[in-house]
């Protein structure tokens, strides 16, 4: 199976502080139809998972666009431009390129 | 709007069997490989199984294989789970998502297997 390994596990920030999450993959994420099937996702404190970001940099619709994706191959980054009181979570990052489809450990955000 | 609404959960002992469900509305199901995801108490996200969009391929986790079966009712827009020989590990909130990019998820339904 894919091992993804998100860094750091907590993450403490400041309302406006730029921050950025790193997910690093134990293999290529490079798709033969050439996507790159990695996903970022926010899980709010008793809510169900939002993704925000698809295959690498794509912005869902309706999350703002503080939120970015960029990356290749096996190593990848959510950026978050300007934290808000409202990005608490957990932040996950996920793949599915390679059945089985899998999650990186997550990456808690706090609000200082 | 995509609505994605579980149900189905409880408490339950081992080796015993439930069935979770999933009404969806919003979207036409029958066009969507549709999946099921767990998250055990203060864990991380788990992939259980998927089926596609007919029903005619279904796929599942190694430490499910066998127990559990994933099916769905295209015409009631319902996708299930139904679990059986329930082990304590198997105690999680389960999601069923849309498998499209994971952009759509459900509330998450409680199961606790334990005696």
């Amino acid at each position: 199976d894919v091992v993804l390994t998100q860094t750091p596990p907590t993450l403490s920030a400041t309302i406006g502080q730029s921050v950025s999450i790193s997910c690093r993959s134990s293999q290529s994420l490079l798709d033969s139809d050439g996507d790159t099937y990695l996903n970022w996702l926010l899980q709010r404190p008793g809510q169900s998972p939002q993704l925000l970001i698809y295959s690498v940099s794509n912005l869902e619709s309706g999350v703002p666009n503080r939120f970015s994706g960029s990356g290749s191959e096996t190593d990848f980054t959510l950026k978050i431009s300007g934290v808000e009181a409202e990005d608490l979570g957990v932040y996950y990052c996920m793949q599915a390129t390679h059945a089985p489809l899998t999650f990186g450990s997550g990456t808690k955000l706090e609000i200082k | 709007e995509v609505q994605l609404v579980e149900s189905g959960g409880g408490l339950v002992q081992p080796g015993r069997s439930l069935k979770l469900s999933c009404a969806a509305s919003g979207f036409t199901f029958s066009d969507y490989a549709m999946a099921w995801v767990r998250q055990a108490p203060k864990k991380g996200l788990e992939w259980v199984a998927t089926i596609i969009y007919d029903g005619s391929s279904t796929y599942y986790r190694d430490s499910v294989k066998g127990r559990f079966t994933i099916s769905r009712d295209n015409a009631k827009s319902t996708l299930y789970l139904q679990m059986d020989s329930l082990r304590s590990e198997d105690t999680a909130t389960y999601y069923c998502a849309r498998s499209a990019g994971y952009g759509s998820w459900g509330q998450g339904v409680m199961v606790t297997v334990s005696s």
